[in-house]
């Protein structure tokens, strides 16, 4: 099955700087790559997601990227900011009626901006 | 505007109790799923539903039973407690398919079992 690693496992970094997490998954079916964040006390929140037909994405100071041949994918956020400060999941899936979406998740990175 | 809704939120079982876990969506979604997340491990899928009536097992589904009776409802059941199950539980939800691969989370069920 689906085996995804997350690295680093927790990330420091000063306000305004740059951070970026790397995914590695195992299973070339996979088609689907969200990335979750997750508040203490709160549940996992989409943030952004990429699909295997696509290799870059962005939505304001957050990016993703993908290399399908590598099985990698990666999370970049600019300028950032201490409400970024979180655990951050990245996830693989096969999607379709008969996998029912069942995601694989990284084991999380905790992101800390220090002001 | 309520999404996925568990309930409890918290709660302190002894070994060998039973209990049911209540996940309700209002955003008629086809497939439900719950996760467990413990420290360092992420989330891994206990068991999920692709419809109304239909259950599946996941990565890690001994010691946990579900039923899906409604659409908008999934429960997920331990039967005898055991301490391992100590974690986070979290419903989740989504219109399922090629189109639709976004999942909606619950804000989770702590769970201690002594």
């Amino acid at each position: 099955g689906e085996n995804v690693e997350q690295h680093p496992s927790t990330l420091s970094v000063q306000e305004g700087d740059s951070a970026v997490i790397k995914c590695t998954y195992s299973d070339s079916a996979s088609n689907y790559f969200p990335w979750y964040k997750q508040e203490l006390g709160k549940g996992p929140q989409l943030i952004i997601d990429i699909r295997s037909n696509v290799g870059e994405k962005k939505d304001q100071r957050i990016a993703v990227t993908l290399n399908k041949t590598a099985k990698h994918f990666s999370l970049h956020i600019t300028e950032t900011q201490p409400e970024d400060s979180a655990v951050y999941f990245c996830a693989a899936s096969t999607s379709g009626r008969e996998y029912g979406n069942k995601l694989v998740f990284g084991a999380g990175t905790i992101l800390r901006v220090k002001s | 505007n309520a999404g996925v809704t568990q309930t409890p939120k918290f709660r302190v079982l002894k070994t060998g109790q039973s209990m049911t876990l209540l996940c309700a969506q209002d955003m008629n979604h086809e497939y439900m799923y719950w996760y467990r997340q413990d420290p360092g491990m992420g989330l891994r899928l206990i068991h999920y539903s692709v419809g109304e009536g239909t259950t599946a097992k996941g990565e890690v589904p001994d010691g946990y039973n579900v039923s899906r009776l409604k659409k908008q409802n999934f429960l997920l059941g331990l039967e005898s407690a055991a301490p391992s199950q100590t974690s986070v539980y979290f419903c989740a939800s989504s219109y399922g398919g090629l189109s639709g691969n976004t999942i909606y989370f619950g804000e989770g069920s702590w769970l201690t079992v002594v």
